[in-house]
């Protein structure tokens, strides 16, 4: 069994849905969760992050986190053809230095 | 402008041909680490470095040695390349692990 699960997609869905990425994860000592965008042969760059249960909005992105279900999400509200990339969830733990990333789900946002 | 530069961008190279890609940030960040990207199984991390002369192993760090010997320089070196190194490196430095990590353009590797 992999540390982190993640769908990998490809995720179709039309502008103005909202979109939910989930990932779960196995390891109890981790306590910050990040959710990543990739575009296409780009670098990942950090959307949001949290530290541990709870939930994060930031525009139109939220992010939640059930470290009971060891579990997390991200919600895409009214989604736009340029948030058509892959979203990778990472976490570490309290010692924020070694970080495991899921495998990424790719989404497509269709005008 | 605020970055990280790796070089090079790409590289085809053969096995056994020592090779070192480069990574250098501007932003004054103490952490820096160096990741490989594959298909199905994401971004696996396989060295880190909290500052200068402080390293780590990753989850993935056999056939990598890294070095810090300047803050804003972390080589990752490949003494012996074989074809299942064949990957996408990304260079990424922070203030602090947790903290925004910015990562490199990445550095596509065919080792033949």
């Amino acid at each position: 069994q992999k540390e982190v699960e993640q769908d990998p997609g490809p995720l179709s869905v039309p502008e103005g849905a909202i979109v939910s990425l989930n990932c779960t994860y196995s390891n109890s000592a981790f306590q910050y969760f990040m959710w990543y965008r990739q575009y296409s042969r780009k670098g990942p760059e950090l959307l949001m992050y949290t530290y541990s249960s709870g939930n994060k909005e930031d525009g139109r992105f939220t992010a939640q986190v059930d470290k009971s279900s060891k579990y997390i999400s991200l919600f895409i509200r009214d989604s736009q053809p340029s948030d058509s990339a892959t979203y990778l969830c990472a976490m570490t733990d309290n010692y924020g230095q070694n970080f495991v990333f899921g495998p990424g789900t790719r989404l497509s946002v269709l005008p | 402008e605020a970055q990280v530069t790796q070089n090079p961008r790409y590289l085809i190279t053969v096995t056994g041909k020592k090779l070192t890609v480069t990574c250098s940030q501007n932003m004054n960040h103490e952490y820096m680490s160096w990741y490989r990207q594959d298909p199905g199984l994401g971004l696996r991390q396989i060295y880190y470095s909290m500052n200068v002369e402080v390293t780590d192993k990753g989850d993935v760090p056999e056939g990598y040695k890294v070095s810090r010997k300047e803050k804003r320089n972390f080589p990752l070196i490949l003494e012996s390349p074989s074809p299942n190194q064949t990957s996408l490196y990304f260079c990424a430095s922070g203030t602090s692990g947790v903290d925004t990590q910015y990562f490199g353009p990445g550095t596509r590797l065919t080792v033949l």
